[in-house]
């Protein structure tokens, strides 16, 4: 069964305007972590933020907030004042407990000047 | 200095050949990784080592063995390549922040392997 789903191949936004980006999970176990990462055409994987099954508050790094809403399972990555450099991969990934981390299939960004 | 460190960068090789793709880091963490990357697929765990003395099979390890030399070094080996290995590489370490679920992981560069 698909743990971690990004039903959004390919997103276009505006520079300077915020963008969503989808992820749903599915677990039954309560200890979770759940993370965003940026790969950009240059091919690093670059760490943005993380989001813990018990935070009581989304988390947010900088442009980057998560808009975790546990009861639906999602756990979307909000970019705020896009910028060129943001055009990129994204993926979400959920980690369970003392499990493997799984991957989704990714987001590709594009921010249009 | 990067952080994880994997080398080669790139690798063209034939089928059949024994490969080794070489990880290090600095970050002094317990936990490294390895996956790959296809198209359309996203990361898939290989393999995973939580200390030195300690190896995992992920979720697709057939076809390939690693080797934990050190804490900070972690190497994967294609025995016999083929073509569908084609794909990109990336090493990963962790270090355990006493809840698993939180234990936040850095990507090396990664190695994009090619087997003809």
């Amino acid at each position: 069964a698909q743990k971690i789903t990004q039903t959004q191949p390919g997103m276009f936004v505006q520079e300077k305007e915020a963008v969503t980006l989808d992820c749903t999970y599915d677990t039954s176990d309560p200890s979770y972590g759940l993370f965003w990462y940026k790969q950009p055409s240059s091919g690093e994987m670059i760490f943005l933020i993380y989001q813990g099954s018990y935070d009581q508050q989304n988390a947010t790094e900088g442009r980057y907030s998560l808009n975790f809403q546990k009861a639906r399972k999602s756990a979307n990555l909000v970019i705020s004042a896009s910028q060129l450099g943001d055009s990129a991969m994204y993926f979400c990934a959920m980690r369970e407990g003392h499990n493997d981390m799984r991957f989704g299939a990714g987001t590709r960004l594009t921010v249009k000047p | 200095d990067a952080d994880v460190t994997q080398t080669p960068r790139n690798r063209i090789t034939k089928t059949g050949k024994r490969i080794m793709l070489e990880c290090s880091q600095t970050k002094g963490h317990d936990r490294m990784y390895w996956y790959r990357q296809d198209p359309g697929l996203g990361l898939r765990l290989i393999y995973y080592s939580f200390d030195v003395k300690d190896i995992n099979k992920g979720e697709i390890s057939d076809g390939y063995s690693v080797s934990r030399q050190a804490q900070a070094k972690f190497s994967l080996s294609l025995e016999s390549a083929i073509p569908n290995q084609t794909a990109l590489y990336f090493c990963a370490t962790s270090g355990f922040a006493g809840q698993a679920s939180t234990d936040t992981q850095y990507f090396g560069p990664g190695t994009r392997l090619t087997v003809l």
